[in-house]
Parts: structure tokens; sequence; C-alpha cells
């Protein structure tokens, strides 16, 4: 079974600072990462996938196989990265859609 | 493009009171996915289909909940009787085989209150 920990409920920081968003995982096998966000009053929606190594709206997150983490980061924050962001975890291959999501942390963002 | 539609946004029932929940997923996308959040916590997926056929409905309480995907298009989750613990988000998706892996399109969601 699969497993998807995200640590911190809350994650305040102010403008310009850097941002770290928790997540560990453990899973048997070859896991795919990704990392979901909900703004407020929006869909949860797809935010980056660790496979294709992105960076969107200056996040990235590496894939640490020793440490079983999936970390989000971005150098500066900003007033609109405030939002609900989950990691979730996806059997690599056939099954890349079955995602077992984290609980969850809210990013505020403060001016 | 409307996306994923979900109806009733909202509904408050009393217990023991049967509920049902309406998903209209993207045009095109063969697997539909019901998910379940509680408050303060991550989606949990209830069942998913491919086309019409159920092929995951393991955290399925199939006591009280029930859910059908006819035609293989929009789908229905249905609840008889509901009870207290059942108040909670229910979120439909859709995703497409040929699509990227992991990206599934998520609806607003039916927020569900039991008294």
């Amino acid at each position: 079974a699969q497993r998807v920990t995200q640590p911190e409920k809350l994650l305040s920081v102010f403008k310009g600072a850097p941002v770290e968003l928790k997540c560990n995982y453990s899973y048997s096998g070859s896991p795919e990462l990704f990392w979901y966000v909900q703004y407020s009053r929006q869909r949860l929606q797809l935010l980056l996938r660790h496979i294709s190594r992105e960076s969107i709206k200056g996040f990235t997150a590496d894939l640490n196989k020793g440490e079983t983490s999936f970390h989000l980061k971005k150098p500066f924050a900003q007033e609109e990265d405030s939002a609900m962001y989950y990691c979730a975890l996806s059997p690599f291959g056939n099954a890349g859609n079955m995602l077992t999501f984290g609980g969850g942390t809210r990013l505020m963002v403060k001016p | 493009e409307a996306g994923v539609v979900q109806s009733p946004r909202y509904k408050i029932i009393e217990k023991k009171q049967p509920v049902a929940f309406w998903c209209n997923p993207i045009s095109g996308h063969n697997t539909l996915y019901w998910y379940l959040q509680n408050l303060g916590q991550g989606p949990e997926l209830l069942i998913r289909y491919e086309n019409e056929e159920a092929v995951d409905d393991s955290q399925l309480p199939k006591d009280r909940f029930s859910a059908e995907r006819l035609k293989g298009v929009d789908s229905t989750l249905k609840i008889q009787p509901a009870e207290l613990g059942d108040s909670a988000v229910y979120l439909c998706a859709s995703s497409s085989r040929t699509g990227s892996t992991g990206e599934l399109f998520f609806g607003e969601g039916s927020r569900l209150t039991v008294l």
C-alpha cells in the first residue's frame, strides 16, 4: 500500500521569502509523484509532476528516492501562491492515474 | 470547455435520508473517479471507472454507497441511508488515456452536510 504524508497543515511566509512544502511517501515500487494545487474558490488542479522535471509558476520539486521525499520549493513566494497544496503518488506505469493524496498543506503568503 | 460538471454543489439532509450526486466528465475522457474529501484532509478514492466498468471500488462502503456509470459517460454516486459521518465533499474527476499521466481534471465538488 502507498502512503503520502505532508507534515505541515499550515505554512505561513512573507512575500519574497523562500518556500518549501514537505512531502514524504512510502511505496514499495517505483512511484510517480505529483503536486496538485487548489486556489481559493477554484478546482483542484495539477501543478507539476516529477517525471517532467519542469518548473511551474516558479515552483520545482525533486524526487529523492533515498529519503522518499518530494518537497515543493520556490525561492521567492508571491501572494498569489496562497493556496492548498496536495502531494500525490501513483504507481509507475499502467496505473499511472491511481493517485493517493497527502493531507494537504495550506500556504499563506503575507504581504 | 466547461470541464467536469458536478451537481448539486451543496446538499443538506437529515441522517437516514438518501442522497445522490451527479457527474458529467470532460468529453472523451474514458476514466472517471469519485473521491471523498473530509474536512482538513486530502481526497480519498472511492471508485474508479474505465468507461462503464468499475475497475477499482475497494474503498467504496458498499453497504450504503453505490455508483453507476451508464453508457460510460455520466456517473451517479448514491448514499442510502446517509449517516452523520458522511458529511464531506464528494469530488468527481476524469482523465484521458491519451492525456498526461497523473493529470486528473476535477469538478468543483458536492458538499454534503448530514444533520
